[in-house]
């Protein structure tokens, strides 16, 4: 089942620009995380940001999470053409029981394009 | 060596044959993954290992037929796909079953089937 819902779809800026990726999502979570899929490839993990956190950052990348929203946000500053690649969204729903699955749910992602 | 590696990375079948998708990891991974991607899709988990037992399997249709011979090594045993079946597997490996751990993915394999 999906949990996680990105937007926009797809982001197209210019080389230097800042690109902000939101995603959105249904249940209480344990975690979130960020991954990064360059085209028809596999996966490569970003960060990981915990409930119980506000922000964290490592090195351009910035991450905001607003469990009262169910929200988290994705900075890329100072984009470069290598940054293009589609950004996924992937949560640790909790359990009734406060508890984990332990597998990840995975949201639609967002496409970002970084012109040169 | 953080590196996960899957062969064949593509693969095309018709639907009477019988074909095996690998993967491997030398990182002491006790938990290996196996997801199905669709084209402008995310990836979607059919089925995991945790020290070499199968804790989840999504529902999967059983033409798939996962297999961890060992630690290190997940294969998926295919036979009887159907043309929807067409999509890109990845493996990915994590310390261990635990949502908190960073998993890492191999590259996949292409699989289209006739």
């Amino acid at each position: 089942s999906q949990q996680g819902e990105e937007d926009p779809q797809a982001l197209s800026i210019q080389e230097g620009e800042n690109a902000t990726m939101n995603c959105s999502y249904k249940t209480s979570i344990n975690n979130l995380q960020w991954y990064r899929q360059n085209s028809g490839r596999g996966l490569v993990h970003l960060i990981l940001i915990r409930s119980n956190e506000r922000e964290k950052h490592s090195g351009r990348l910035r991450v905001t999470l607003d469990t009262s929203k169910k929200s988290s946000s994705l900075l890329i500053t100072a984009s470069r053409a290598a940054d293009t690649a589609s950004y996924f969204c992937a949560t640790d729903p909790r359990l009734s029981y406060g508890g984990s699955q332990g597998n990840l749910i995975f949201g639609k992602g967002t496409k970002l394009s970084v012109k040169p | 060596d953080t590196e996960v590696t899957q062969t064949p990375k593509h693969l095309v079948m018709g639907m009477t044959n019988k074909k095996s998708l690998k993967c491997e990891q030398h990182m002491g991974h006790r938990a290996m993954y196996w997801y199905k991607q669709k084209a402008k899709k995310p990836p979607e988990l059919m089925f995991v290992y945790s020290y070499e037992k199968l804790s989840i399997n999504e529902s999967v249709p059983s033409r798939f037929s996962p297999e961890c011979p060992n630690s290190s090594l997940l294969n998926l045993h295919l036979h009887a796909l159907q043309p929807e079946d067409s999509a890109l597997y990845l493996c990915a490996s994590s310390q261990d079953f635990r949502s908190t751990d960073t998993q890492y993915f191999g590259p996949g394999t292409r699989l289209t089937v006739l």
